[in-house]
C-alpha cells in the first residue's frame, strides 16, 4: 500500500507570505505527528493528533504555526508571515496507534526568501 | 534541556565490515529508544527499536544495544553495503509522552 505522501515537495515563499503544508497519512492510521528538520539536524517535534484531536502542540514554535487534522485523516500544517527562520524541511509521519512504529513521509522542502 | 546526543558526526566503513553507531541519551526517563535511517531527500526510515526493559534486539543485520547504567544506545550494522550510507539517528520516547526526541545524526559512508 502507499506510505505517507506530502506536498507540494518544495515550496518557496516570499518572506511575509503564508504556506499551507499537506500530509496524506497512511489510511487507517489514528496518530499524525509534524516534525520540522532543519538541514544537518535531526527531525524535531511540532504537533501530535490522535484522530482529529490535536493531543499536543507544545513544539510549534510560534503562533504563527497552526495544524489542523479535521476529519481525523489528512492534515494541513500552516505556517503564517513566513520568515527565513522557518525554512526547513517538514517532516509528517503516521501510526496505527500508540506504541507502534512511526512511518515517515518525504517531507516538504520549505524556502523562504 | 534534556536530548538526545551522538558522540560522532561522521563515520566511515569500508564495505563488508561491521559499523557501531553510537548514541547517548540524558533523559532517565525514556523508556523507548528507535534507530532511524534517513537517505538524502528523503523521510526517516525505521531500523529498530527498543524498549528499556530490553538490553539487546536483533533484526536483520542489525542490533542495538541499550545500556541504560550509562544511558547509552549503539546501533551494530553488519557486513555493511553500499545502500546502508546514509545518516542515522537515535531518537527516544517518554512514557505518557508520544513525540519523539532526536539526535542530530551520524553520517555513515560505506568505501566500496
Amino acid at each position: 500500500g502507499a506510505g505517507v505522501s506530502q506536498s507540494p515537495r518544495y515550496k518557496v515563499a516570499k518572506r511575509g507570505q503564508d504556506v499551507a503544508l499537506r500530509c496524506d497519512p497512511i489510511s487507517g492510521h489514528v496518530s499524525l505527528f509534524w516534525y520540522q528538520q532543519a538541514l544537518g539536524q535531526g527531525p524535531e517535534f511540532l504537533t501530535y493528533f490522535q484522530n482529529e484531536a490535536q493531543l499536543d502542540k507544545s513544539g510549534l514554535p510560534s503562533d504563527r504555526f497552526f495544524a489542523e487534522r479535521p476529519e481525523g485523516s489528512v492534515s494541513t500544517l500552516k505556517i503564517q508571515r513566513t520568515q527565513q527562520e522557518d525554512s526547513a524541511v517538514y517532516l509528517c509521519a503516521s501510526r496505527v496507534d500508540r506504541d507502534t512504529e512511526q512511518f515517515f513521509g518525504p517531507g516538504t522542502r520549505l524556502t523562504v526568501l | 534541556g534534556e536530548s538526545v546526543g551522538l558522540h560522532l558526526p561522521t563515520l566511515s566503513v569500508q564495505e563488508g565490515d561491521n559499523s557501531i553507531i553510537n548514541c547517548a541519551y540524558s533523559n532517565s526517563a525514556s523508556d523507548y529508544f528507535i534507530w532511524y535511517k534517513q537517505e538524502s531527500g528523503k523521510g526517516p526510515q525505521f531500523i529498530i527499536d527498543i524498549r528499556s526493559n530490553m538490553d539487546k534486539r536483533q533484526g536483520q543485520r542489525v542490533t542495538v544495544l541499550l545500556n541504560k547504567t550509562v544511558k547509552h544506545l549503539s546501533l551494530q550494522i553488519a557486513a555493511t553495503q553500499p545502500g546502508d550510507s546514509a545518516v542515522y539517528f537515535c531518537a527516544e520516547k517518554m512514557g505518557g509522552n508520544e513525540k519523539l526526541t532526536f539526535g542530530t545524526g551520524t553520517r555513515l559512508t560505506i568505501i566500496p
